[in-house]
């Protein structure tokens, strides 16, 4: 069954530096999230992309994130200058359509800001 | 506010034996979907329920939905140690198409 990978799974960086991470969607899927946990807490949106665009995101999504799909297959998330309160798991996810569709996500990475 | 709140918060109990978890919603929906995550990995989906649904099946997990309540219920019956997880509800968002996830039960099948 094709499943959304995401590399990698465990990044330590140092505050201020720029992360990038990575995200190989189902391929013919057609809407692509990021969302993020911190440890022990609720799983929370950060953006939605569509047709090349962003479609949605959230407060958290501020000038320091940006995302990209730089070519067919890959979805990035970059984070400009990291801070230690951005630590946490990051999950990619994909669905084929906008309603009704389950979204299928990755393994995550954990971004570890120190 | 919050969109999807489960309830309990945790829950442990013997392998065998059925698990219930509650979700409550804020807004109107279209659908609710539960998910379910072992530790340190993705979430995944096991069942979406459409707002003209009142009850679904998939295996061991029943899904009912009351769209007068706000309220869905995730029953796991014959639970396995296998199924030790948190699970999660979540929720489209009225305008846009992002879901809201839940807290989130944490449960515990003891074998």
């Amino acid at each position: 069954e094709p499943e959304v990978t995401q590399t990698p799974s465990h990044q330590v960086t140092q505050m201020g530096q720029e992360v990038i991470l990575r995200c190989v969607p189902i391929s013919n899927h057609l809407y692509f999230y990021w969302y993020r946990q911190i440890l022990g807490q609720k799983v929370e949106f950060l953006v939605s992309f569509y047709n090349n665009e962003i479609s949605e995101k959230s407060e958290i999504f501020d000038d320091q994130f940006s995302v990209e799909r730089p070519d067919g297959s890959n979805f990035t998330l970059k984070i400009r200058s990291t801070k230690l309160e951005d630590s946490a798991m990051y999950f990619c996810a994909s669905s084929k359509d906008r309603e009704s569709s389950p979204l299928h996500f990755g393994n995550g990475t954990r971004l570890t800001v120190t | 506010s919050q969109q999807g709140e489960e309830d309990p918060q945790a829950l442990s109990i013997q392998e065998g034996e059925n698990a219930t978890m509650n979700c409550s919603y804020k807004t109107s929906i279209n659908n609710l979907q539960w998910y379910r995550q072992n530790s340190g990995r993705g979430l995944v989906h096991l069942i979406l329920i459409r707002s003209n649904e009142r009850e679904k099946h998939s295996g061991r997990l029943r899904v009912t939905l009351d769209t007068s309540k706000k309220s869905s219920s995730l029953l796991i019956t014959a639970s396995r140690a296998a199924d030790t997880a948190s699970y999660f509800c979540a929720t489209p968002m009225e305008y846009g198409n992002k879901l809201v996830f839940g807290a989130g039960t944490i449960l515990r099948v003891k074998s």
